[in-house]
């Protein structure tokens, strides 16, 4: 499809497992983001990748979480040992060009950790 | 002091009606900011960019005050399908991609 597409859109795990999230972004986007998003919260930023190149994990809550795009387009979103107060939303988003404003969501992965 | 607030609401208005959302953000060095619409259960989408002049897109009007950091969003004329979530979006500092997101504003137009 043309859009960003996360996968998968549910996950339900156990605590202490581990899970990856996918996020396949727009073709040709430089940017990839990020995000968490509680229920009656904004989202709340992770990290995000120019290319390859990760430039800001200053989001990751804990060295559990960890990100990677190794060839430029398709990310993971890793969670080592999970925890109930990781269950949320995990979205992803990208974007044409770097610094700029208009990022493009998918519709995220809902994560619920028992 | 959070990055980036925004009442939560929510703002309950008659169909027709002006309202209007503020939006303080923290980082003075912030270059660039966007409002953001998100649907119920949906994700969030670019509604309009914010720019130093203020900027006016049919009904909706953004206007950015920099000495008080704060940034706001007018509708006009409330329609039925303007209920949705307003976020504010300040930029990082003009060397980076990095973009906060703020709680959100919560808009109710009733008929």
């Amino acid at each position: 499809g043309a859009g960003v597409s996360q996968s998968p859109r549910y996950k339900v795990t156990k605590r202490g497992q581990d899970v990856a999230l996918r996020c396949d972004p727009i073709s040709g986007h430089v940017s990839l983001y990020w995000y968490r998003q509680a229920l009656g919260q904004g989202p709340e930023f992770l990290t995000y990748f120019n290319y390859e190149a990760q430039q800001d994990k200053s989001g990751l809550p804990n060295d559990r979480f960890s990100a990677e795009r190794p060839e430029g387009s398709i990310s993971t979103l890793t969670i080592q040992r999970t925890e109930q107060r990781d269950s949320a939303m995990y979205r992803c988003a990208s974007s044409l060009k770097t610094q700029t404003g208009e990022l493009f969501f998918g519709e995220g992965s809902r994560l619920t950790v028992l | 002091r959070k990055e980036v607030e925004q009442d939560p609401g929510p703002f309950n208005v008659p169909e027709g009606a002006t309202v209007a959302f503020n939006c303080t953000y923290s980082n003075s060095a912030s270059q660039s900011f966007f409002w953001y619409r998100q649907d119920c259960r949906k994700e969030p989408k670019l509604l309009m960019s914010v720019y130093s002049s203020g900027n006016e897109d049919g009904r909706f009007t953004a206007q950015l005050n920099r000495a008080s950091q704060y940034i706001s969003l007018l509708i006009r004329d409330s329609k039925l399908s303007d209920s949705a979530t307003y976020l504010c979006v300040p930029s990082g500092s003009s060397n980076t991609g990095k973009l906060i997101f703020g709680q959100g504003t919560t808009l109710q137009v009733k008929p």
